[in-house]
């Protein structure tokens, strides 16, 4: 079965530390992207990737890092820069941009940063 | 500025019950707009999209949203409502060559009462 899997599901680090979220699809999807998903404000885009090697600041940059190395895998880091990590991190992918591609989304990872 | 707006945070209705969930979206262009649903701890799922053509869009579990232009609005609307579709409910909109770069609104909580 074609999907995204985010892995771990729950997250916990210290303040201070650096912590990379996986990102895995196996859909053959060119473009992937972060999003981060806080309680009653929806979900912003952090970064996306329309091609490997290749990758564009979302909104809320700030405070994080990805990579691209390969076209299956979008590994996200949260790094000691982001002021406020604690959140609920979600993963998706799409077609190449076109008229009719909606996203595919992950079950998410829920960082808790104390 | 690009925006969407869900004015309800939170609605009960009984099961069985109609259902409308409102969505209002500020964008210059024609917008690409989009239902999603998000279970607890889950990611999201894509209900309908609109992205021209008929403005009444058929969706999946017996979802539809009807675009109306003139009201810059997209609300989703179910005949009758099982206890199955209580869940998070939220609006987005697509920016202009990439549908993956979603706006997404504050989300809709449902629950259904027996």
């Amino acid at each position: 079965d074609g999907g995204i899997t985010q892995s771990p599901k729950y997250l916990f680090r210290k303040e201070g530390q650096n912590v990379t979220l996986s990102c895995e699809q196996n859909l053959n999807h060119d473009a992937m992207y972060w999003y981060r998903q806080d309680p009653g404000q929806g979900l912003r885009l952090i970064y996306y990737s329309q091609i490997v090697n290749d990758f564009q600041k979302g909104d809320i940059a700030e405070g994080y890092s990805v990579s691209r190395e390969k076209k299956e895998s979008f590994p996200l880091t949260v790094t000691s820069a982001q002021k406020n990590p604690t959140a609920f991190y979600l993963c998706a992918s799409s077609a190449p941009p076109s008229f009719n591609s909606p996203l595919h989304f992950g079950n998410g990872t829920r960082l808790t940063v104390t | 500025a690009q925006s969407v707006t869900q004015p309800d945070i939170h609605i009960t209705v009984s099961e069985g019950a109609s259902l409308e969930l409102r969505c209002n979206y500020s964008y210059g262009a024609t917008p690409y707009l989009f239902w999603y649903v998000q279970s607890p701890g889950q990611g999201l799922q894509l209900l309908l999209k609109y992205f021209s053509g008929d403005t009444l869009v058929q969706g999946i579990k017996g979802f539809e949203a009807e675009f109306k232009r003139s009201q810059s609005s997209f609300n989703l609307r179910k005949p009758s409502v099982h206890w199955s579709d209580a869940a998070e409910y939220f609006c987005a909109v697509g920016r202009s060559g990439n549908t993956g770069k979603l706006i997404f609104g504050q989300g809709t909580t449902l629950q259904v009462k027996p």
